[in-house]
């Protein structure tokens, strides 16, 4: 049973444009959310996380929204750029406990 | 200055052989983290330990153990490997409830 989706495996996106990356939940004990970035032969790496009692949090190029009605959030980063080329990965769980990670969104960043 | 890193890299060994990988982390963080990544890209958690007491195991067959001798180190032993052990293995560490920083990840092929 996955508890957290992301059902786009892959995004390919112009350079200065936007990406959004896409992740929907399950459970809705749910009240902190995390998005990390991987390079290739390397860990995941934390970006940006937010809880429940807010709906976006922002750093920098990018931005984290939460739709806790829909159980969706959504990663923007723009403007994109070629370092930006990764795999994203969205997890989320109940604070204190367990995350739950997606299957990752590959991001591709095109100069 | 490695915050959190794990040996070895790659392990390549044959069906029926034990193994071990070990994490050592330099934060200071109070939990540490098995993660499996399969084939399907799913990063699904293993073990975790909060000074030195286990608080979660999923379901995780018993051929697989953690071992942790300190708040810095958390190793994973695995007996009679199998074809289906074969993954990336990552492992994590954080303060509770605050997000996860993980290793590089060990690239583990059974044949």
């Amino acid at each position: 049973d996955q508890q957290v989706k992301q059902n786009s495996p892959s995004l390919s996106v112009q350079e200065g444009r936007i990406s959004i990356l896409n992740c929907d939940y399950t459970n809705s004990m749910f009240d902190y959310f995390l998005w990390y970035k991987k390079y290739p032969a390397e860990g995941p790496t934390f970006l940006i996380s937010i809880s429940s009692i807010k709906d976006k949090n922002e750093d920098g190029r990018f931005t984290v929204f939460l739709n806790k009605s829909a159980k969706h959030l959504s990663l923007h980063i723009v403007p994109s750029q070629p370092g930006d080329s990764a795999v994203y990965f969205c997890a989320a769980g109940e604070t204190g406990n367990q995350f739950y990670f997606g299957t990752g969104t590959s991001l591709t960043v095109i100069p | 200055d490695t915050a959190v890193s794990q040996t070895p890299k790659y392990l390549v060994t044959q069906m029926g052989n034990d193994k071990s990988i070990k994490c050592e982390q330099n934060l200071g963080h109070d939990t540490m983290y098995w993660y499996k990544q399969d084939s399907k890209k799913f990063l699904k958690i293993m073990f975790s330990y909060n000074n030195k007491e286990l608080i979660i195991n999923e379901t995780v067959p018993n051929r697989f153990s953690p071992k942790s001798p300190d708040k810095a180190h958390l190793n994973l032993h695995i007996n009679s490997l199998e074809l289906g052990d074969s993954a990336v293995y990552f492992c994590a560490s954080s303060q509770t409830g605050a997000p996860l920083h993980f290793g590089n990840g060990t690239r583990l092929t059974v044949t």
